[in-house]
């Protein structure tokens, strides 16, 4: 089992629907998790950070943890074409004598149709 | 602000020829990384420096070598290319190593033939 899972999609929504982006980690030392997006030949931008279970909102985005059940998602609301790219979670966990892992997800990728 | 400068931004390479890719910063940022992205594959950690001076193997280091001579400059250099390295590659930094906030640059496309 790979330590982070992501449905590589592609998924193709409306434009205004409600996306809803996960991923799964089986690494219970995460402790960091984030959102990057990347457009089309570009590379990734960190959208989104939280260190907690719970919500994190953000305009019209909402990173949501649980780390009872080791998942997290990304939540985009009244989506645009503008949100059309391959969004990747990322998680951090401390590995010992001052290193860290930060292991990235294979990203899902979104379409928003006009 | 420029951020993260690569170069070049794609390149066609002959296999068994030598490449360097050059990473610049401008943000003063103590860690800096290479990651290569496939399809399928996802974003993969090549080599990492925290700070000018010392460079580590991340989880694809064979076939690649990097240096870090002083704060801004990451330069990866691949001695002799096999068509396994054809890839998209990222530069990447961040503040310090214990943060996972990276800014990464635009990519460098490297086809091996």
């Amino acid at each position: 089992q790979k330590e982070v899972e992501q449905d590589p999609g592609p998924l193709s929504v409306p434009e205004g629907a409600i996306v809803s982006l996960n991923c799964t980690y089986s690494n219970s030392a995460f402790q960091y998790f984030m959102w990057y997006r990347q457009y089309s030949r570009k590379g990734p931008e960190l959208l989104m950070y939280t260190y907690s279970s719970g919500n994190k909102e953000d305009g019209r985005f909402t990173a949501q943890v649980d780390k009872s059940s080791k998942y997290i998602s990304l939540f985009i609301r009244d989506s645009q074409p503008s949100d059309s790219a391959t969004y990747l979670c990322a998680m951090r966990a401390y590995s010992g004598a001052g290193s860290y892992q930060l292991t990235f997800g294979k990203g899902t990728k979104l379409s928003v149709i006009p | 602000t420029a951020g993260i400068t690569q170069a070049p931004t794609s390149q066609i390479l002959a296999a068994g020829r030598s490449m360097t890719l050059r990473c610049t910063q401008d943000m003063r940022h103590n860690a800096m990384y290479w990651y290569r992205q496939d399809l399928g594959l996802g974003l993969r950690l090549i080599h990492y420096s925290n700070t000018a001076g010392t460079t580590g193997k991340g989880e694809v280091p064979d076939g690649y070598s990097v240096s870090r001579a002083n704060t801004d400059d990451f330069p990866l250099t691949l001695a002799s290319a096999v068509p396994s390295q054809t890839s998209v590659y990222f530069c990447a930094s961040s503040v310090t190593r214990d943060t996972g906030e990276l800014f990464f640059g635009e990519g460098s496309r490297l086809t091996v033939l």
